[in-house]
């Protein structure tokens, strides 16, 4: 079946550091969101990328999504205590309407 | 953007019972999805709620387990049947607006 894997699975940086989770499908993707969980939360949209090789940028967040639209990467600059929570891909697989969602990349920042 | 109402919040039920989860949204939309997600895990669809027909369910999840509900473009239930302790989840209502999903903030569910 189609699965979406994050890595890595949690990471724990020091405030002012910078963060990366790269995401990666099993099946070509017609577009890939990112969406960010706080404890005890619901998933909440950050941003949705369509095009191959696209580039989004949101203050301190970064997004991409591959040439071969099969993978995504969301980079954070420097963390804050606000970007605490866990951060999730959900690619639409193509000729669906369907979102899976990746495993997840759990960020701790440690003040 | 979409509001969701999602009840109830949290159940303790007793293994073999039934029950209902409902899933309201402030507009209508056209897609509407089910998701279960165990603590620390990440969201695992069940089944899209299709207005009108038959709910399309994803591989491991099946109807007679999983009955859904979708009347109309603004509501949608989920029923966990015949429940055991490893039903134990959170269940998650989602609506596809405005090429993004809003979710609702859930219902715990405990299987004794």
């Amino acid at each position: 079946g189609q699965q979406v894997m994050q890595i890595p699975q949690y990471q724990h940086v020091q405030e002012g550091e910078d963060f990366t989770t790269y995401c990666n499908s099993s099946t070509t993707l017609s577009n890939i969101q990112w969406y960010k969980q706080r404890p005890g939360g619901h998933p909440v949209f950050l941003i949705q990328l369509v095009k191959s090789g696209e580039v989004k940028k949101q203050k301190r967040l970064t997004f991409q999504f591959g040439e071969a639209k099969k993978n995504s990467s969301l980079h954070i600059t420097a963390t804050q205590t606000t970007d605490v929570g866990t951060y999730f891909c959900a690619g639409n697989p193509s000729g669906t309407y369907k979102y899976i969602f990746g495993t997840g990349t759990r960020l701790k920042v440690l003040a | 953007s979409a509001v969701i109402s999602q009840k109830p919040s949290r159940d303790i039920c007793q293994r073999g019972t039934s029950l209902t989860i409902q899933c309201q949204v402030d507009s209508q939309v056209t897609m509407m999805f089910w998701y279960r997600q165990q603590p620390g895990q990440s969201l695992t669809l069940i089944a899209t709620a299709n207005q009108g027909s038959e709910a399309t369910y994803e591989s491991g999840f099946v109807i007679d387990k999983f009955p859904i509900s979708r009347p109309n473009l603004t509501f949608s239930t989920l029923t966990v049947s015949n429940m055991s302790p490893e039903d134990s989840s959170i269940y998650l209502c989602s609506a596809h607006t405005n090429e993004k999903l809003f979710f609702g903030s859930g219902t715990q569910l405990s299987v004794l």
